[in-house]
């Protein structure tokens, strides 16, 4: 079926540092794609989606561009603040349903 | 607006015990599903209503896994007998629309079982 690769390992970086997850995907037809953060605490929050192969999604700083000929969608940001210290997942929708199928979720934790 | 509620928020559970998860979805969404989160893993798909109707159960693990919606909208999760492989977080998601259509799942807290 589906399914989504996200990089292994938590990743930690200084506050304004450049911050890269990568993700990619494998599917049979052409997914919409997203990226959850679950804050500390907190519950899954979507960060942002593309529907369509060159869309990108951007929000809170954040993008992240549906790349269909590399099936890629990276998250990126330019300068990362201590608030973005959180866990963040990949995925995709697949089915006629919408059902998410999600990457394992990388821990971003964002020091002073 | 209010969002996705869940109880109880913990669950203890001895082995062989029945439990029963409770989602309140938001108000007017159409579809809810219903994911489990093993520690340190991404949300996995359990089952799918729209509506009343469970389209999609296919990710449920056993049959000691059974969920229903009878009105639409609250919907509970019930797993019998349950195992320690049974521990993780359930999750369950809301969206307003059916399928067909890329809505936005919103999420509930989860429920934190734990089984000894």
């Amino acid at each position: 079926g589906d399914s989504v690769t996200q990089m292994e390992g938590p990743v930690t970086l200084s506050e304004e540092a450049f911050l890269t997850i990568n993700c990619t995907y494998t599917a049979t037809g052409y997914p919409s794609l997203f990226w959850y953060v679950q804050y500390p605490g907190e519950g899954l929050q979507l960060l942002l989606k593309a529907t369509k192969a060159d869309d990108k999604g951007s929000n809170k700083g954040f993008e992240a561009t549906y790349r269909k000929e590399t099936t890629s969608f990276h998250l990126e940001k330019g300068s990362v603040q201590v608030s973005d210290s959180a866990v963040y997942f990949c995925a995709l929708s697949e089915g006629g349903n919408n059902r998410l199928a999600f990457g394992k979720g990388n821990q971003v934790v964002v020091i002073p | 607006g209010a969002g996705v509620s869940q109880s109880p928020r913990y669950k203890v559970a001895k082995r062989g015990q029945d439990v029963a998860l409770r989602c309140d979805p938001i108000s007017g969404h159409v579809s809810l599903f219903w994911y489990q989160q093993a520690l340190g893993q991404g949300p996995e798909f359990l089952t799918y209503f729209q509506n009343e109707a469970q389209l999609d159960k296919s990710g449920l693990p056993s049959d000691r896994f059974f969920a229903e919606r009878p009105e639409g909208s609250v919907s509970t999760l019930k797993i019998q007998r349950t195992q320690q492989e049974d521990s993780a977080v359930y999750l369950c998601a809301s969206s307003p629309r059916t399928s067909g259509i890329t809505d936005t799942q919103y999420f509930g807290p989860g429920t934190r079982l734990t089984v000894l």
